[in-house]
This record gives C-alpha cells, sequence and structure tokens, in this order.
C-alpha cells in the first residue's frame, strides 16, 4: 500500500522568505503523480502543484516551485517570497496514475504560519 | 468552467439521527466523484468513490453509505449517526481521462452531539 508522510506538522517563515515543506511517499510503483494541496482557515482544499512522475523536470506554479527526487522517494514544496496569504495547512498527496478511480492518498499535513 | 458545490455547510445532528449530505458537480460530464472525511487536525480519509450512476466503491468499512443518483450528484448518508461521525466532509470530482485532478468542494461541517 501507498503510504504519504510529512515529518514536520508545524512550520513557520517571515514573510518575504522562502521556505520548504518535506515530503516523503513509499510506492512500489513507477508511473504515479504527486500533489501539494493547501487548506487555508475556510478549509477549502486548493490544489497547489502537481508532478507527474516520467518528468524529471521538476514542476513550477510562480511562487511555488517542487523539488522530485524519484529515487529517494521524495518531494518537497519551496514557497518563495512568502505571503501572509499563504498561511495554511499544507496536504501532500499520491496517485497512480491507472486503476480503477485513482484515489489520493494524503499525508498528515503541514501546518504553515507567515509572520509579519 | 466546472464548479462544484456541497450543502449544507455546517450541520448539527443528535446522535442517532438520519444524515444526508448533497455534493452536485456542474459543467462537466460523467466525472469521478469522491468523499472524503477530514477529522480535526487530520489528513483527509477516502470514504467512497464513483465511477458512474449507481456505482459507489467503499474504502473503509462504517456508518456511512453514498449514492448516486445522477451523474452529478452524489450523497453521503446514514441511518444514524454516530458521535464519531463528526467531522469535515469533502467532496472531490476528477475527470475520467488519465491525467485528471481531484478538485474539491467547499465542504461540510458535521458535529454530532
Amino acid at each position: 500500500a501507498q503510504t504519504v508522510t510529512q515529518s514536520q506538522p508545524e512550520m513557520s517563515v517571515q514573510e518575504a522568505e522562502t521556505v520548504t515543506l518535506s515530503c516523503t511517499y513509499d510506492t512500489s510503483e513507477s508511473d504515479y503523480y504527486l500533489f501539494w494541496y493547501k487548506q487555508p482557515p475556510s478549509r477549502q482544499m486548493i490544489l497547489v502543484i502537481r508532478q507527474e512522475a516520467y518528468k524529471q523536470q521538476n514542476a513550477t506554479e510562480n511562487r511555488f516551485s517542487v523539488n522530485f527526487q524519484k529515487a529517494a522517494k521524495s518531494f518537497s514544496l519551496k514557497i518563495s517570497d512568502s505571503q501572509l496569504g499563504d498561511a495554511a495547512m499544507y496536504f501532500c498527496a499520491y496517485r497512480l496514475s491507472s486503476g480503477s478511480a485513482r484515489q489520493l492518498t494524503f499525508g498528515s499535513g503541514t501546518q504553515l504560519t507567515v509572520l509579519p | 468552467s466546472q464548479t462544484i458545490h456541497q450543502w449544507p455547510a455546517t450541520l448539527v445532528q443528535p446522535v442517532g439521527s438520519p444524515l444526508s449530505l448533497e455534493c452536485t458537480v456542474e459543467g462537466t460530464s460523467n466525472p469521478n466523484l469522491y468523499w472524503y472525511r477530514q477529522a480535526a487536525g487530520r489528513g483527509l480519509q477516502l470514504l467512497f468513490y464513483s465511477v458512474g450512476i449507481g456505482q459507489i466503491s467503499s474504502e473503509v468499512p462504517q456508518n456511512l453509505s453514498a449514492s448516486r443518483p445522477q451523474d452529478r450528484q452524489f450523497i453521503l448518508s446514514s441511518k444514524k449517526l454516530l458521535l464519531s461521525d463528526s467531522g469535515f466532509y469533502l467532496c472531490a470530482w476528477s475527470r475520467i481521462a488519465e491525467q485528471e485532478t481531484q478538485y474539491f468542494g467547499p465542504g461540510t461541517r458535521l458535529l454530532v452531539l
């Protein structure tokens, strides 16, 4: 079974600084997707970034980028120029690229605080 | 564009009462649909998913059930709520295509007293 581990329950960053959130996963599959979702106080889950395992290039979305290390099964999220609106719970998630319904497996989350 | 709705937004119910949470998706056809539960301070747990009308798969044995009476409607139900059913319930949808991503609704806060 696939598992996703986020070893940092809480992180904090100064506004305008950079922070990296860690995620590791365990799978025997070679073809899958990885995601970072953000859950602000409203609790709606918002997709931040997605990475296809077959792509060597790290995904980037504006201030958000990932460091995908397939051999190490590591998928960290880097937030540059942190803003107050980035404060949220961040979840790493894994999904097989094929299968009956492609369920997401989530990590336990990292609560990010942005300090003014 | 696609949108996903959930209601009610908040619900307080006594133990033993029935439950019906509704999720609808607009702007797409034949989506995969999902129900997740998030306990306070924890990650998401997949409860049910559906790949089509009347097709429901359950991930964990529990007091809840799900139904999909229409293509873009997904309902989470219970005949008798338990205290342990309290939590935040999220509905999500995804496209059938291989590279779909799951998009989440605003969620329903359920408190069972």
